[in-house]
């Protein structure tokens, strides 16, 4: 059974910065893409970040890029976030998501149950 | 960037026929993938690759993509189909994962 497990959330005020993680179980890690997606409160989803199985290839939302960071330790099956310069909009749920394939993105299998991150002064 | 549009909310009486659209600039050319999201729930994928359905949904589920839009349509409706419905398509020119605005599926 795939499992996704997010952790890192919190609140912190703008500026700040965070980096979230995602322990992955139930499938060969190495061999799939992953995502991130949020969803602020209320709202619907957006997609944040796209890594490959490798790490080759990497896709950031423009209202991410340059300040969030995307990568992956294949070796412990884990998937990262490091979020810098976090402002009151980036305030959401963040969800890590499988990829159905493991080069370019496909669609989003697997989702974990999401952890809060709350940017506020 | 590229855009999609859903209507806000869809209603329907139970054994009934929901379809919910999803609009985009020649959207008939990507592959379409669509989620289902309960209350504080994560989503479910229900639909990928326009038409092709995942394991454990119900054929009660379907899907089309032509033109400039796409279409899920949920048939024989029932009361624990009602939840927020996304599709979402890669936009290979921006390079970016797009989601659209969501559709509030209420079975009357």
């Amino acid at each position: 059974e795939v499992q996704l497990v997010e952790s890192g959330g919190g609140l912190l005020q703008p500026g700040g910065s965070l980096r979230l993680s995602c322990a992955a179980s139930g499938f060969t890690f190495s061999s799939y893409a992953m995502s991130w997606v949020r969803q602020a409160p209320g709202k619907g989803l957006e997609w944040v970040s796209f890594i490959s199985d490798s790490g080759s290839n990497i896709y950031y939302a423009d209202s991410v890029k340059g300040r969030f960071t995307i990568s992956r330790d294949n070796s412990k099956n884990m998937l990262f976030l490091q979020m810098n310069s976090l402002r009151a909009e980036d305030t959401a749920i963040y969800y890590c998501a499988k990829d159905w394939g493991s080069r370019q993105p496909q669609y989003f299998q697997h989702w974990g149950q999401g952890t809060l991150v709350t940017v506020a002064s | 960037s590229y855009v999609l549009t859903q209507p806000p909310s869809v209603s329907v009486a139970p054994g009934k026929t929901a379809r919910i659209t999803c609009g985009g600039n020649n959207i008939g050319s990507k592959s379409v993938h669509w989620y289902q999201q309960k209350p504080g729930q994560a989503p479910v994928v229900v639909m990928y690759y326009d038409s092709d359905r995942p394991s454990g949904i119900p054929e009660r589920f379907s899907g089309s993509n032509s033109g400039n839009t796409a279409t899920l349509t949920i048939s024989r409706v029932e009361a624990g189909d009602e939840a927020d419905y996304y599709c979402q398509v890669w936009d290979s020119t921006s390079d970016q994962e797009v989601f659209g605005g969501g559709t509030k599926l209420t079975v009357l």
